[in-house]
């Protein structure tokens, strides 16, 4: 059974850093491109980058380039998003998703569980 | 970008009930379009893909339809799990993009 696991979330302070991990398993983890979702307190979800299976391809969004860095190393299956410049806006549950196998047209159908980060003084 | 846009914003409907959830696209996005299910505290699931097609497991109550920029979601007869928010999603191009979301209550 294909499943991701994040962790690294925490309070931080507006301006500072934080990386966020993401462990896969049960899939073809270099295969498979990766992205990252979040949910701020009681919204909706908002898409925040990929990067395909070999790491040469990345998408951002714009709320979050310039800002935020997505990676991954495959020898470990795991993704990370290294998080700076955080804004209080940034407070938000974040999961790591898995594109569907046949690409990210046919959606998103494996999620964490979620790490929460809080961005506040 | 591409907006979605999703109505109504919360339906509230009475178990046996048939439920329908519109999403529309701010331009053509084929049928690259996506429904998923979240329960609160839980992450969302992926039900739809390809705008009607259903994932494993999903039960058959659940259906998608649409093409181009309009979109449905509809289950044909509520059940007690299936109060939840839901969430359409482009695929068409990045960046991927989500509708707001419509929360099902119970009546």
């Amino acid at each position: 059974e294909a499943q991701v696991l994040e962790s690294g979330g925490g309070l931080v302070q507006p301006g500072g850093s934080l990386r966020l991990s993401c462990v896969g398993s049960g899939f073809s983890f270099s295969k498979i491109s990766m992205n990252w979702v979040r949910q701020a307190p009681g919204k909706g979800l908002e898409w925040i980058s990929v990067i395909s299976g070999h790491g040469r391809s990345i998408e951002d969004a714009d709320s979050v380039r310039g800002r935020f860095t997505i990676s991954r190393d495959n020898s470990k299956n795991t993704v990370y998003l290294q998080m700076n410049s955080l804004r209080v806006e940034d407070t938000a549950k974040y999961f790591c998703v898995k594109e569907e196998n046949k690409g990210h047209r046919y959606g998103l159908d494996v999620w964490g569980q979620g790490t929460t980060v809080t961005v506040s003084s | 970008d591409i907006q979605m846009t999703q109505s109504p914003s919360s339906v509230s409907a009475s178990v046996g009930d048939r439920v329908t959830i519109a999403c529309r696209a701010s331009q053509d996005i084929t049928t690259w379009l996506a429904w998923y299910q979240q329960k609160p505290g839980t992450a969302p699931k992926l039900l739809i893909n390809a705008a009607s097609s259903l994932q494993s497991g999903v039960p058959s109550r659940f259906s998608g339809s649409g093409s181009g920029t309009y979109f449905t979601l509809t289950i044909s007869s509520l059940q007690p799990e299936d109060f939840a928010t839901y969430y359409c999603q482009q695929g068409h191009s990045f960046p991927l993009t989500f509708g707001g979301g419509t929360k099902v209550e119970i009546k």
